[in-house]
C-alpha cells in the first residue's frame, strides 16, 4: 500500500471549516484514500473514503486531486468533538492484503473555542 | 445493531500469564480484524478473519499470539506467556466488505505488570 504523509498537527476554530491535507503521490490506480479518525481512549472510527471522484458524507468532504497524488479531508463546520488524531490511509481494495489498513502517525486536529 | 463489542475493557496481568480477549463484530459483518495500538502510535494490524477462515497474519503475530473465529461469529484473540512489551490497546474491527470501512470497538487495555 502507498505511504502517505500528514502534517503532524492542526488547529481550528469552533466553527470554521476543518481542511487536512494529505499527500499519497505513490498511490497506483486501484488503490482507495480512506480517512479514519481516533478520540482519545476510543477506537477508529471510520469517516469517508474514495477512488478519484471526490465524495461527501453527513460527516465530512473528501477532494482527490485529478492526479491522485494527494487529497484533502474537509469536516465543514468543526465542533470541540471533532478533536482528535486524523488517519489518511491509502490501501487496495482487493488483493493479498485487503484485510489491512496501514495507519501512519496522523495529524492531531484541535478545534479551539 | 450494538457496534463492535470488546470485552474486557481493561485487564492487567502478571508476566508470563495468559489472557484471552474476545471480539463480538456487528452481526452481518462477515470480516473481522485485529489491531494492536501502543502510545502514542497507529494501530498496528495483526491479523484478519472471513467468516471461520484465517486469511492474513502479521509478522507482528508471534507464536505467543493465536486467534480464532469458530463458526466465523465472534473471535478471540490469546496471548500466551505475556511480557511487559504486550502491553498495548488491542483493537477489533468488523466489516461487511473489504473496501468498506470498518467499524472499530472501544478496545482492550493490557498492561502486564
Amino acid at each position: 500500500d502507498a505511504k502517505t504523509t500528514q502534517p503532524p498537527s492542526m488547529d481550528c476554530a469552533e466553527g470554521r471549516a476543518a481542511n487536512l491535507p494529505c499527500n499519497h503521490s505513490t498511490i497506483s490506480g486501484n488503490e482507495y484514500v480512506y480517512w479514519y479518525r481516533q478520540i482519545h481512549s476510543q477506537g477508529p472510527q471510520y469517516i469517508i473514503h474514495g477512488l478519484k471522484n471526490n465524495e461527501t458524507n453527513e460527516m465530512a468532504s473528501l477532494i482527490i486531486t485529478e492526479d491522485r497524488k494527494s487529497s484533502t479531508l474537509i469536516l465543514p463546520h468543526a465542533t470541540l468533538r471533532d478533536t482528535a488524531v486524523y488517519y489518511c490511509i491509502v490501501r487496495v481494495a482487493g488483493g493479498t492484503s485487503y484485510g489491512k489498513l496501514t495507519f501512519g502517525q496522523g495529524t492531531i486536529l484541535t478545534v479551539h473555542p | 445493531d450494538t457496534g463492535v463489542s470488546q470485552d474486557p475493557r481493561h485487564k492487567i496481568t502478571k508476566r508470563g500469564q495468559n489472557v484471552t480477549f474476545r471480539c463480538d463484530p456487528i452481526s452481518e459483518h462477515n470480516r473481522l480484524y485485529w489491531y494492536r495500538q501502543t502510545l502514542g502510535q497507529g494501530p498496528e494490524f495483526l491479523t484478519y478473519f472471513q467468516n471461520e477462515a484465517q486469511l492474513e497474519k502479521s509478522r507482528l503475530l508471534s507464536d505467543r499470539f493465536s486467534a480464532e473465529r469458530p463458526k466465523g461469529s465472534f473471535s478471540t484473540l490469546e496471548i500466551q506467556r505475556t511480557e511487559q512489551g504486550d502491553s498495548a490497546m488491542y483493537l477489533c474491527a468488523s466489516s461487511l466488505r473489504h473496501n468498506y470501512g470498518y467499524t472499530f470497538g472501544s478496545g482492550t487495555r493490557l498492561t502486564v505488570v
